[in-house]
């Protein structure tokens, strides 16, 4: 089944420690995303890809970093430069590079600082 | 700055009642109208989308009235249904950048 893999599930981050999140696809989409979920708001940009080795700043991209060394794979790191990392955090891919549309989510992961 | 404001933050229906949602929006430098569903522990899925230059779309039981000269747009949800049960969240994409704009998120239960 084609899809967005997210991994871990849950992630729970000590004081000072970075932490990456995963993120893979098999649809073959050009364009991905990492969004920010917070209770009561809605969500945040807070970097994306629309070709492989190239990525731009989101909305909240402060103590966030990427990479996009391949085509299926997006990771993010939390960095300790992220004061307030709690959150939902959720990886998008969609097949028209810039246009945002049709957005196709993977399960998120929860992270939370110990 | 809230650009999509989104109410109401939480809706209680019967089933085989009518769900509305509405979206308002202040930047008219929107071309795009998404609403997204999402079920608590998973990501939103793109449930219905309606671009500005048609005041109303239907898919199913879902609709999206668009009244672009009052800068808002609704979901209508009609014969609600337990499965509705979720978060909804409206979005407008702003078409110089590109970039979704998402509301506040409105949580659905429907009661049978």
């Amino acid at each position: 089944d084609g899809g967005i893999t997210q991994s871990p599930k849950y992630l729970f981050r000590k004081e000072g420690q970075n932490v990456t999140l995963s993120c893979e696809q098999n649809l073959n989409h050009d364009a991905m995303y990492w969004y920010r979920q917070d209770p009561g708001q809605g969500l945040r940009l807070i970097y994306y890809s629309q070709i492989v080795n190239d990525f731009q700043k989101g909305d909240i991209a402060e103590g966030y970093s990427v990479s996009r060394e391949k085509k299926e794979s997006f990771p993010l790191t939390v960095t300790s430069a992220q004061k307030n990392p709690t959150a939902f955090y959720l990886c998008a891919s969609s097949t028209t590079p810039g246009g945002f549309e049709k957005l196709f989510f993977g399960s998120g992961t929860q992270l939370s600082v110990l | 700055q809230q650009q999509v404001k989104q109410s109401p933050q939480s809706l209680i229906v019967q089933k085989g009642g009518i769900s509305i949602i509405n979206c308002a929006y202040e930047n008219t430098a929107f071309d795009y109208f998404p609403w997204y569903q999402q079920f608590p522990g998973k990501g939103p899925a793109l449930l219905i989308a309606i671009r500005p230059d048609v005041s109303e779309k239907k898919e199913g039981r879902f609709t999206i009235s668009f009244n672009k000269s009052a800068k808002q747009f609704s979901l209508h949800i009609m014969d609600s249904q337990p499965g509705d049960s979720a978060t909804y969240f409206c979005a407008a994409r702003h078409y110089n950048t590109d970039k979704l704009i998402f509301g506040t998120g409105t949580r659905l239960q429907v009661f049978p």
